[in-house]
């Protein structure tokens, strides 16, 4: 079974610093992996997702996140965070569905919420 | 990409009582799923929804408790049924399209059950 595990709840920088979020997976095979965000009181917004090919993917919003099979991490970074950044991140591990011919479920991790100070 | 809205956007309910939330994509999607957020946690699979037949549900989630429909490509209800307190969560929907795309969320219906 596919898991997830962001090891920081919590964690607070000052605007303009950099940001890297921890996302650990467990997998038996290849994964489908994804960073979404969720401002409070709204839905689930998608970061970037890595399928294949380069390791470092780039999202929306300046974030960046890099795949890293060895270490199974896909950690989360951005190189100066604004204030709108404030919000909860969740990571998560895809696999196929059925037959392989779409999109299977996501197993989400616990969600790191990020506090950005003036 | 797909846009994903949901009805209600929240509501307060009475336990014993059920609710039916209501889940509707602007363009056809292979798979749809519905999710739970439990205060303060992360989102916990409910079950996938399949056009035309029964949902499958995942462990620890019931279709007696969480009846799901899909009678088409776009549209989804999941109803919680004889509801309780602990049932107090956010409820969303999401969906993808073919081989290796992604899953769009719904913006959540905020339940409460007193």
């Amino acid at each position: 079974a596919q898991s997830v595990t962001q090891p920081d709840i919590h964690i607070t920088v000052s605007e303009g610093a950099s940001l890297e979020l921890r996302c650990n997976y467990s997998y038996g095979a290849t994964p489908y992996l994804f960073w979404y965000v969720q401002s409070p009181g709204q839905g689930l917004q998608l970061l970037l997702k890595y399928f294949s090919g380069d390791t470092l993917v780039q999202g929306i919003k300046g974030f960046e996140a890099e795949f890293k099979r060895s270490q199974s991490s896909f950690n989360l970074r951005k190189p100066s965070v604004h204030w709108s950044d404030a919000a909860e991140y969740f990571c998560a591990v895809g696999a196929p569905g059925a037959g392989g011919t779409s999109y299977g479920k996501l197993t989400f991790g616990q969600g790191t919420i990020l506090t950005v100070h003036p | 990409s797909a846009v994903i809205s949901q009805k209600p956007s929240r509501d307060i309910c009475q336990r014993g009582t059920s609710l039916t939330i209501q889940c509707q994509v602007d363009s056809q999607v292979t798979m749809m799923f519905w999710y739970r957020q439990q205060p303060g946690q992360s989102l916990t699979l409910i079950a996938t929804a399949n056009q035309g037949s029964e949902a499958t549900y995942e462990s620890g989630f019931v279709i007696d408790k969480f009846p799901i429909s899909r009678p088409n490509l776009t549209f989804s209800t999941l109803t919680v049924s004889n509801m309780s307190p602990e049932d107090s969560s956010i409820y969303l929907c999401s969906g993808s399209s073919g081989r290796l795309d992604t899953q769009y969320f719904g913006p959540g219906t905020r339940l409460t059950v007193l």
